[in-house]
């Protein structure tokens, strides 16, 4: 199984300010896709970004971007301008193209809170 | 986007009675959809994964007997929570699946047996 690691717990940032959520994962596929969910107060999951392994350049959404290294198995979430609807539980999740069966695997989850 | 849906949102039951969650893709099939439980500040962990016309695969430590799921249609799958007991109370969501990686989930259900 694939094993998906978020070492912080919880994480808190200043309204404006940049921060950057890690991720590490372990997996002996070359061809994968990974994620950063996130999960506000509402419980409602949204994606918030996605990298294909093949893909050597970072994924941007606006404020988000990755820091994704495939050698280091690293895959790290940055979030610039922080705003007040930032505050939510973030988690990082692993997909290997799999028909049929479970395929996504999260971490444990990054606490973040925007301080105003 | 995709979206899936869930009914009902919150629900609440007395010990020993059931309940049925449906989860539906409102503008996609989805051969597979997944179930999952969320304890308070934890991860989603995933209960069964169900495809269209067969019988749903459970994660270990996943009573079947308990926790029906039937994937009736594209659409439309449902989990029942049988015989249901006070530590059955939690935050459930499910997901589906469009293609190979793309995977959506519903806003979630909390259950709470009284």
């Amino acid at each position: 199984a694939q094993t998906v690691t978020q070492s912080q717990p919880e994480m808190s940032v200043q309204e404006a300010e940049t921060v950057t959520l890690s991720c590490t994962y372990d997996t002996s596929e070359n061809n994968y896709y990974l994620f950063w969910y996130k999960q506000p107060p509402s419980r409602q999951m949204i994606l918030v970004i996605r990298q294909e392994a093949y893909k050597q350049q970072n994924a941007t959404e606006n404020r988000f971007s990755v820091n994704f290294q495939k050698a280091a198995k690293s895959f790290s979430l940055k979030i610039s301008d922080s705003q007040l609807g930032d505050t939510a539980m973030y988690f990082c999740a692993f997909m290997k193209p799999l028909a049929g069966a479970n395929n996504l695997f999260f971490g444990t989850g990054t606490r973040l809170t925007v301080i105003p | 986007g995709a979206v899936v849906s869930q009914h009902p949102s919150r629900v609440i039951c007395k010990s020993g009675t059931s309940v049925k969650i449906e989860c539906r893709s409102l503008d996609f099939q989805a051969t597979t959809m997944f179930w999952y439980r969320q304890f308070p500040k934890q991860s989603l962990m995933l209960m069964a994964t169900s495809n269209e016309g067969s019988k749903a695969t459970y994660e270990q430590g996943v009573e079947k007997d308990k926790f029906l799921i039937n994937h009736a249609s594209l659409t439309l799958s449902t989990l029942t929570v049988t015989s249901a007991h006070p530590e059955d109370s939690s935050f459930y969501i499910c997901s589906a699946r469009q293609g190979p990686y793309e995977q959506y989930f519903g806003p979630g259900t909390r259950l709470t047996v009284t």
